[in-house]
């Protein structure tokens, strides 16, 4: 059965270190992979996507990347804040029937201590 | 620019009851979902459209109704609640079918007792 896992529920990380966070696939063959972040009390908002054909993908402090063979994206958070805390999604495309359905992982909780 | 909005924000419901979670966007996007989101089960898909008058049933769509009568509307409709929707639901909408983000909307927090 198709599978996401965002290894860790929670993460724990000092301030100004790197945060990464993992996420597993099984069963998928993603075009594309997502990463969203999601305060407490509100809805998922997007940060970053990456393509299949995309190794590599920077966005100011944020760099996630996408290795098809292993089924794994990397996220991280470079020069961690406290404001950084939050829990981060990822989300993969799923292609069923022409319409390109998003699948979410459980999320891992990040908390950057000051 | 609003982006995607939900009504109501809190809602408790008796056993039975009916109601509907409104959502609107004005990005005229062509795509919109619902999701409803549960302690460790992530963001699950209920029911989305790719335009209007088309929809489709997600993962979950058991005991919900869609419909989408303009491209700005898709209400989510429960027909008769249950402690086991108890939940909070989120909806979401994108440009297209490519390779697009979802903006989602604040979300609907659900209590069935």
């Amino acid at each position: 059965s198709q599978k996401i896992e965002q290894n860790s529920e929670a993460l724990n990380i000092q301030e100004g270190k790197t945060a990464t966070l993992t996420c597993n696939y099984t069963n998928y063959s993603p075009a594309y992979l997502q990463w969203y972040r999601q305060d407490p009390g509100r809805g998922p908002v997007f940060l970053l996507l990456i393509r299949e054909n995309e190794k590599e993908k920077r966005k100011e402090r944020l760099k996630v990347t996408f290795d098809t063979t292993l089924k794994q994206s990397l996220f991280h958070i470079t020069a961690s804040q406290p404001a950084d805390s939050a829990t981060y999604l990822c989300a993969l495309s799923d292609n069923s029937g022409g319409y390109q359905k998003v699948t979410f992982g459980t999320g891992t909780k990040l908390q950057v201590i000051p | 620019n609003a982006g995607v909005t939900q009504t109501p924000k809190f809602q408790v419901l008796k056993t039975g009851q009916s109601m509907t979670l409104q959502c609107a966007q004005d990005m005229n996007h062509e795509y919109m979902s619902w999701y409803r989101q549960d302690p460790g089960m992530g963001l699950r898909l209920i029911h989305y459209s790719v335009g209007a008058g088309i929809t489709d049933q997600g993962e979950v769509p058991n005991g919900y109704n869609v419909s989408r009568s303009t491209t700005e509307d898709f209400p989510l409709r429960l027909l008769s609640a249950a402690p086991s929707q108890t939940s909070v639901y989120f909806c979401a909408s994108r440009f297209d079918n490519v390779i697009t983000e979802a903006f989602f909307g604040q979300g609907t927090r659900l209590t069935v007792v």
